[in-house]
């Protein structure tokens, strides 16, 4: 039973446009969520995090929005680079145990 | 500057070999952490720990076995690798108390033949 899904296995957008990249959930007791961002051969790395009493956090070009009720969230980036061009994992926890993630969406902003 | 490191990053192995897949990281970090990712799929848990001597299965069965002696170790081993054990292994870390940020390692891209 998947607890968090991506059902978007890839995107592509131009450059400068927003990209979207959507995620929902099972679970409504997660208190925490993240987006990873990882390249091909390397670790996934960190990009941002919302805690459940919020619904907005922005570091930068970088959004992400969530929506309890709905048990949605998602990833806004404005404007698109190409080197934003990866695969970006959704994650949730709950009281700080580990991570459960989803199967990730490519991103692709083309030039 | 990668803060934990895992070796090797490529390893094809015959079956049935033994194989230890090593993780270490200098952040001091409590928390360690096994996952397993196959491509186009989401990143499985196998095993954690929460400081040494303390080591836990996770949410995906696995054959492989971990441990933990020292805090900046936690290597992965497989007694007997087969096919179905080709995989991308991924290691990480987090700090008890943070934003449950965790960091991860490269990966090693383990083919079993």
């Amino acid at each position: 039973d998947q607890q968090v899904k991506q059902n978007s296995p890839s995107l592509s957008v131009q450059e400068g446009r927003i990209s979207i990249l959507n995620c929902d959930y099972t679970n409504s007791m997660f208190d925490y969520f993240l987006w990873y961002k990882k390249y091909p051969a390397e670790g996934p790395t960190f990009l941002i995090s919302i805690s459940s009493i919020k619904d907005k956090n922005e570091d930068g070009r970088f959004t992400v929005f969530l929506n309890k009720s709905a048990k949605h969230l998602s990833l806004h980036i404005v404007p698109s680079q190409p080197g934003d061009s990866a695969v970006y994992f959704c994650a949730a926890t709950l009281s700080a145990r580990q991570l459960t993630f989803g199967s990730g969406t490519q991103l692709t902003v083309l030039p | 500057e990668a803060d934990i490191y895992q070796t090797p990053r490529y390893l094809v192995i015959g079956t049935g070999k033994k194989i230890t897949l090593e993780c270490s990281q200098t952040m001091g970090h409590d928390k360690m952490y096994w996952y397993q990712q196959d491509p186009g799929m989401e990143l499985h848990l196998i095993h954690y720990s929460y400081g040494v001597n303390s080591t836990e299965k996770g949410d995906l069965s696995s054959e492989s076995t971990v441990s933990r002696i020292r805090t900046e170790h936690f290597p992965l081993t497989l007694e007997s690798a087969r096919p179905s054990h080709t995989s991308q292994y991924l290691c990480a870390s987090s700090e008890t108390g943070t934003n449950y940020g965790y960091t991860f390692g490269s990966g090693t891209r383990l083919t079993v033949v």
